[in-house]
């Protein structure tokens, strides 16, 4: 089965800076998809960018880009030029690419702080 | 893009009584929907992935006959808390997969807070 772990419950970052989450997973496959997902107060789920596995090419939307290193299974997301509206959970997701509608494992969040 | 509409957003329940939650995929047939459950300041818990026309997939410890799902057309799936109990007071969410092929995502519903008094 695979896992996907946060190590920070809680980061801070004040706005126009730069923050990196960090994410890492594990698993036995060799195709699959990763994703990060933002969480605000409203708690909707709102997908912030996705990894395809077989992509050496690390995935970019705007202020957001991932470093992708698949040998270390680790899946970091920075946000570039915080914005008040970034504060949020953030969930680390994986999904295999394997089957017609696998489900998404989540990692436990990280909480971002946006501060003046 | 493709949105999908969960009601109620909120609902207060006597405990013993049931409670049923909505979501909808207004612009897309969503062929298999997921429903998960979220604790306080805790990640989303899967709890059953339904395909439309079948019966739902439950996930480990989760008891199918408290936690009914029907998933009869392509854009409705609905989900029935049966005989609820505060420990069932929690934050539940629906998604949706959308797109074809081996790109398809995730559209998640809004939320339902459900309170059991």
């Amino acid at each position: 089965a695979q896992t996907v772990t946060q190590s920070q419950p809680e980061m801070s970052v004040q706005e126009a800076e730069t923050v990196t989450l960090s994410c890492t997973y594990d698993t036995s496959e060799s195709d699959y998809y990763l994703f990060w997902y933002k969480q605000p107060p409203s708690r909707q789920m709102i997908l912030v960018i996705r990894q395809e596995a077989y992509k050496q090419q690390n995935a970019t939307e705007n202020r957001f880009s991932v470093n992708f290193q698949k040998a270390a299974k680790s899946f970091s997301l920075k946000i570039s030029d915080s914005q008040l509206g970034d504060a949020a959970m953030y969930f680390c997701a994986y999904r295999s690419r394997s089957g017609t509608a696998s489900k998404l494992t989540f990692g436990t969040g990280t909480r971002l702080q946006v501060t003046l | 893009g493709a949105v999908v509409s969960q009601h109620p957003s909120r609902v207060i329940c006597k405990s013993g009584t049931s409670v049923k939650i909505e979501c909808r995929s207004l612009d897309f047939q969503a062929t298999t929907m997921f429903w998960y459950r979220q604790f306080p300041k805790q990640s989303l818990m899967l709890m059953a992935t339904s395909n439309e026309g079948s019966k739902a997939t439950y996930e480990q410890g989760v008891e199918k006959d408290k936690f009914l799902i029907n998933h009869a057309s392509l854009t409705l799936s609905t989900l029935t808390v049966t005989s609820a109990h505060p420990e069932d007071s929690s934050f539940y969410i629906c998604s949706a997969k959308s797109g074809t092929g081996s790109h398809y995502g995730y559209t998640f519903g809004s939320g339902t807070r459900l309170t059991v008094v």
